[in-house]
């Protein structure tokens, strides 16, 4: 079955400790994305993927890393987590098809990991 | 960067009856304008898109329109149903520039009996 899998699904932690996300897609897609989605403010994109080892900022960065170093994987951390990330993040896959038409980068989302950080 | 204002913020409307959802962009350079639906605990679907090649486009109760030259686009449903209610975002895409997705700030749809 196609999908995008992030783990944990809920996670509540401490200002300051170390976190990661994981998020693992087995679509073959080049493209991978996170989100953070707050009340209000909709969905607002932190770091997307090109492909591997190629990363670049989104609209809310501050405080996130990424890395990709298999295409299939590109988990979120957060080193020194603090309350304004408490949120619900979406980690997405999608691809170009080009010439072929169909939906140019449709987000294909995980399920979410709502996060607390208190 | 781009920016994608969503209005309005939360619609209520009566079954049968029709809701429209705007949003507005401000980079000329989005070309393609993809609308997801996102229902209570779930992930957000993509449900319609519309290029910026194209004026309007349908599918059964749902409709999209595009003015390019006002920056404008809208969904539009029809004969509204309980299942509608949901929460929907627009968005605005650049697809020279991969994936590069800036999402409006979502709409609450509920459809009453």
């Amino acid at each position: 079955e196609a999908q995008v899998t992030q783990n944990p699904r809920y996670l509540i932690t401490v200002t300051g400790k170390k976190l990661t996300v994981t998020c693992s897609q087995n679509m073959n897609h080049e493209y991978m994305s996170w989100y953070r989605q707050d009340p209000g403010l909709g969905l607002r994109q932190i770091y997307y993927s090109m492909n591997v080892e190629v990363t670049d900022k989104g609209d809310v960065p501050e405080g996130y890393k990424v890395s990709r170093k298999e295409k299939r994987n590109f988990p979120l951390i957060l080193e020194s987590p603090s309350p304004n990330q408490t949120s619900l993040y979406f980690c997405a896959s999608s691809y170009d098809p080009g010439l072929a038409g169909g939906r140019p980068h449709e987000q294909y989302f995980g399920p979410g990991t709502r996060l607390t950080v208190t | 960067g781009e920016n994608v204002e969503q209005h309005p913020s939360t619609l209520s409307v009566q079954e049968g009856d029709s809701a429209v959802i705007k949003c507005t962009y401000s980079d000329s350079a989005s070309n393609y304008f993809p609308w997801y639906k996102q229902e209570l605990g779930k992930r957000p679907q993509l449900i319609i898109d519309i290029r910026s090649n194209v004026g309007e486009k349908k599918d059964q109760r749902i409709a999209v329109t595009l003015n390019k030259t006002a920056k404008h686009f809208s969904l539009h449903i029809t004969e509204t149903q309980p299942e509608d209610s949901a929460v929907y975002f627009c968005a605005a895409v650049n697809t020279g520039t991969a994936s590069k997705l800036t999402f409006g700030t979502g709409t609450r749809l509920q459809v009453t009996l």
